[in-house]
Order: structure tokens, then C-alpha cells, then sequence
């Protein structure tokens, strides 16, 4: 069974930083590129990051380009996302994704105020 | 950036009706359209991919179609389980973008 669990999100400040953390199992991570994608309070989708599987092709939204970092670790079955300079508008829950976003995470709650 | 345009934004419907959603794309993305179901405090469950082909496990009341710019979501007779929110996605090109979703609610 495909399983993604994120884990790392919490209360922060603005302009703080956060590192998330999705643990990957039931299937070949190591072959699939993967995405973040978010969602804030009452509001719609926005897909923010993709990594190919061995991590040489990445992208990121405007939003958050140069902001964030998306990264994985195959001997791990690891992905991440650090974010830096947390801003009021990138509170969300956050989702790890499958590269055809065909499996989703639970997701994980970032919320940035002061 | 493609965007992504929905409609209705929210629908009323009863048990058994047959409710059709249409997504609009701001450019040609041939079939690469994806519908997913949210529920609340869910994460979102792809219903179909490549504008018309139903994920394993998606009951075969939900279908989709279109190609080009213009999509339609189909569920052909409602159920209780499927009041939610319907996005489509454009998974043509990066930034995948999402339509603002439309909620379909019971009558």
C-alpha cells in the first residue's frame, strides 16, 4: 500500500523557517518524481514544487521560488521542503504528492503569524 | 502560467442526478486533465486522469471527457458519498495549475 506521511509543520513567525519532512513506503521512491502542493485555509489548490526521481529536474511555483527548496533522499524514501522567509500568505496544510499526483499525503499544518 | 477555469463554483443537486462540471483551460493541453474529489479535512482523491480515463477504484458513475481547452466531469446518478468538492488540474506543463473548485451540495 502507497503510504506518504508528512510531518514538520507548526505555529512560526514570519520570516522564519521550517523544514517538511514526507516519509515514502509501498512503492519504488527511488523511481518517481514527487511534488509539494498546498492548500491554505478555505481555499483552493496550489501546487508549489516538483523533484524528478533522481532529483536533476526541479520546479517551483513564483510564489515561492527562491524561497523554498524542495529535496529528496532515496536511501531514505525521504522528501522535504525548507522554507525560508515564511510569509503570512504560506500558511497552509501542506501535501506531499506522487509525481502524477495520483497518491496524497494526509498533509501537514504550517501556520505563520505572529 | 495555463489557467484553469471551473464552472459552476457550486451546485445543488438530490440523490440520483445526474451533475456534469466543466473546466476550461487558458490554452491547448490536449488530454492533460486530471479531476480529483475532496472532502473536508481530506486530502484531495484523483477520480480521473488523462481527461477521461478512472482511476482504479473510482466507482464507473464518475467519467470524464473533452481534450483541447474545454473538459467536462460527469457523475451519472449521485450518491450520498459524493457530495464534496470537484478541481480539475492541468498537468500539461509546469506550474500544474487547479481550478477553483466547484462544491456540490445536496438539495
Amino acid at each position: 500500500e502507497v503510504q506518504l506521511v508528512e510531518s514538520g509543520g507548526t505555529l512560526i513567525q514570519p520570516g522564519g523557517s521550517l523544514r517538511l519532512s514526507c516519509a515514502a513506503s509501498g512503492f519504488a521512491f527511488a523511481t518517481f518524481g514527487m511534488n509539494w502542493v498546498r492548500q491554505g485555509p478555505g481555499k483552493g489548490l496550489e501546487w508549489i514544487s516538483y523533484i524528478s526521481a533522481g532529483g536533476s529536474a526541479i520546479y517551483y511555483a513564483d510564489s515561492v521560488k527562491g524561497r523554498f527548496t524542495i529535496s529528496r533522499d532515496n536511501a531514505k524514501n525521504s522528501l522535504y521542503l525548507q522554507m525560508n522567509s515564511l510569509r503570512d500568505e504560506d500558511t497552509a496544510v501542506y501535501y506531499c504528492v506522487r509525481k502524477t499526483l495520483d497518491y496524497w499525503g494526509q498533509g501537514t499544518l504550517v501556520t505563520v503569524s505572529s | 502560467d495555463i489557467q484553469m477555469t471551473q464552472s459552476p463554483s457550486s451546485v445543488s443537486a438530490s440523490v440520483g442526478d445526474r451533475v456534469t462540471i466543466t473546466c476550461r483551460a487558458s490554452q491547448d493541453i490536449a488530454g492533460w486533465l486530471a479531476w480529483y474529489q475532496q472532502k473536508p479535512g481530506k486530502a484531495p482523491k484523483l477520480l480521473i486522469y488523462s481527461a477521461s480515463s478512472l482511476q482504479s477504484g473510482v466507482p464507473s458513475r464518475f467519467s470524464g471527457s473533452g481534450s483541447g481547452t474545454d473538459f467536462t466531469l460527469t457523475i451519472s446518478s449521485l450518491q450520498p458519498e459524493d457530495f464534496a468538492t470537484y478541481f480539475c488540474q492541468q498537468a500539461n506543463s509546469f506550474p500544474y495549475t487547479f481550478g477553483q473548485g466547484t462544491k456540490l451540495e445536496i438539495k
